[in-house]
């Protein structure tokens, strides 16, 4: 089990650009989340994804950002015209399926966004 | 609005001395709280939640509902516990399951 996988791991876009980060959850893992952490800060929840569902989005910003968990395939975090200040650590998180309040939510590494 | 609060970006204790890092949160619900750990060039991990009541590598954290605090605790701090710490407190509330950190405690442990 190689747990939550994320890539790239580091990105570089220039301001203007379109950025998109991808996860894949630990196999099994049907709810996928995403935050974001700036320098100094801890990490700040976006978006909570279920398979071709968005259940929670009132962390993201309210333009240039979207988020899809497909059917098949990873999850994406697309961030279009990308702005100095989206320079961040990107981190997924899956959980498993089921009624569980407190499942843990399982970190992949992170997608260091860096934008010149 | 839910707050997480860690006061301390940097803590650094002697190997074997007792630590602490303080915890304090915000929220109008039932609290369920945890506490993560990042080691070097490692993902985010869980060390502990409350709910458990359980203690991980040596480390306890009780919930003090009075002064609202989660303090994460260990007699004897050893070098491997050196790690960048964060207290977390989860939001379940209708469809909503999102977790809102402190900003981190950076521990050093000084041989």
């Amino acid at each position: 089990n190689a747990g939550v996988m994320q890539n790239p791991r580091h990105l570089v876009r220039r301001r203007g650009q379109e950025a998109r980060l991808r996860c894949s959850p630990v196999k099994g893992h049907s709810h996928v989340y995403w935050y974001r952490q700036l320098p100094e800060e801890g990490l700040k929840f976006m978006v909570y994804l279920q398979k071709e569902n968005i259940i929670d989005e009132s962390g993201m910003p309210k333009e240039r950002f979207s988020a899809e968990f497909p059917k098949e395939g990873p999850s994406i975090l697309r961030i279009q015209q990308v702005v100095r200040g989206d320079s961040a650590a990107y981190f997924c998180a899956s959980s498993p399926p089921g009624q569980g309040l407190y499942n843990e939510q399982f970190f992949g590494p992170g997608t260091r966004l860096t934008v010149l | 609005a839910q707050r997480v609060t860690q006061p301390e970006k940097l803590l650094s204790v002697f190997k074997g001395a007792p630590v602490e890092l303080k915890c304090n949160y915000s929220y109008s619900g039932s609290p369920e709280l945890f506490w993560y750990v990042q080691y070097s060039r490692q993902r985010l991990q869980l060390l502990l939640r409350h709910i458990s009541r359980e203690s991980i590598k040596g480390f306890t954290a009780d919930l003090n509902k009075g002064e609202t605090s989660f303090h994460l605790k260990k007699p004897f701090a050893q070098e491997e516990d050196s790690a960048m710490y964060y207290c977390a407190l989860l939001i379940s509330s209708g469809s909503a399951r999102q977790l809102t950190f402190g900003s981190g405690t950076q521990l050093t442990v000084l041989p």
